[in-house]
């Protein structure tokens, strides 16, 4: 275990379904981001958070709503996706943003859309 | 536009033998660059990082050459570990302060024969 948590592991949905990606860290990081990996595609960063306030929006489509309740928690609500959707949502955090050395990922939820 | 490359998405080597990845940028405004490894079912761990000022960093087994000029980088491990055999990433960033952000490659899985 890296320190964050993300649940569940996997997650398979319809495109009319509502669900929540966890994310949870207990390291005292500051900074928590989202970030998504399609298939042979580099990690794309959705959403920073910076003690619990949205400072990146990375033009992300309004079906993906994330939430940071508090600074060892982030969540990200989903909602109407597509098949194209589908694929590896990474979590991670840091003591403050822009420290990349000191990223902590956890393992992923794998979603599939259906 | 993707502004950092990894061109090679697999690449094999024998245990004990040097294996070298590679990376190209575009963003010349780029200044600080890092890689890191995936293991199946993990999120990515930081490995090494190189800034601008410098041309080479070495850390234990991994080395990584920085020719800015070309904008290439290149990340040497040797000798080469089964252990080893994982997807490593290329990352970039204008800075590693506060308000900077990561661009990732697409990553290059390696894979070290015994």
């Amino acid at each position: 275990e890296t320190g964050v948590t993300q649940t569940p592991r996997h997650l398979v949905m319809g495109m009319t379904n509502k669900k929540s990606l966890k994310c949870e860290q207990h390291l005292g990081h500051n900074a928590m981001y989202w970030y998504k990996q399609s298939a042979k595609k580099p990690l794309e960063l959705m959403f920073v958070y910076s003690l619990e306030e949205r400072v990146e929006n990375n033009s992300v489509p309004s079906r993906f709503s994330p939430e940071c309740p508090n600074s060892s928690h982030l969540f990200l609500h989903l909602h109407t996706l597509q098949p194209e959707d589908s694929a590896l949502y990474l979590c991670a955090s840091s003591p403050q943003t822009g420290i990349f050395s000191s990223y902590t990922f956890g393992s992923g939820t794998r979603l599939t859309v259906v | 536009d993707q502004q950092v490359k990894q061109n090679s998405p697999s690449l094999s080597v024998q245990e004990g033998r040097i294996s070298i990845l590679n990376c190209d940028y575009t963003n010349s405004m780029f200044d600080y660059f890092l890689w890191y490894k995936k293991y199946p079912a993990e999120g990515p761990t930081f490995l090494i990082s190189i800034s601008s000022i410098k041309d080479k960093n070495e850390d234990g087994r991994f080395t990584v050459f920085l020719n800015k000029s070309a904008k290439h980088l290149s990340l040497h491990i040797v000798p080469s570990q089964p252990g080893d055999s994982a997807v490593y990433f290329c990352a970039a960033s204008e800075k590693e302060t506060s308000g900077s952000r990561l661009t990732f490659g697409e990553g290059t899985q390696l894979t070290v024969n015994p």
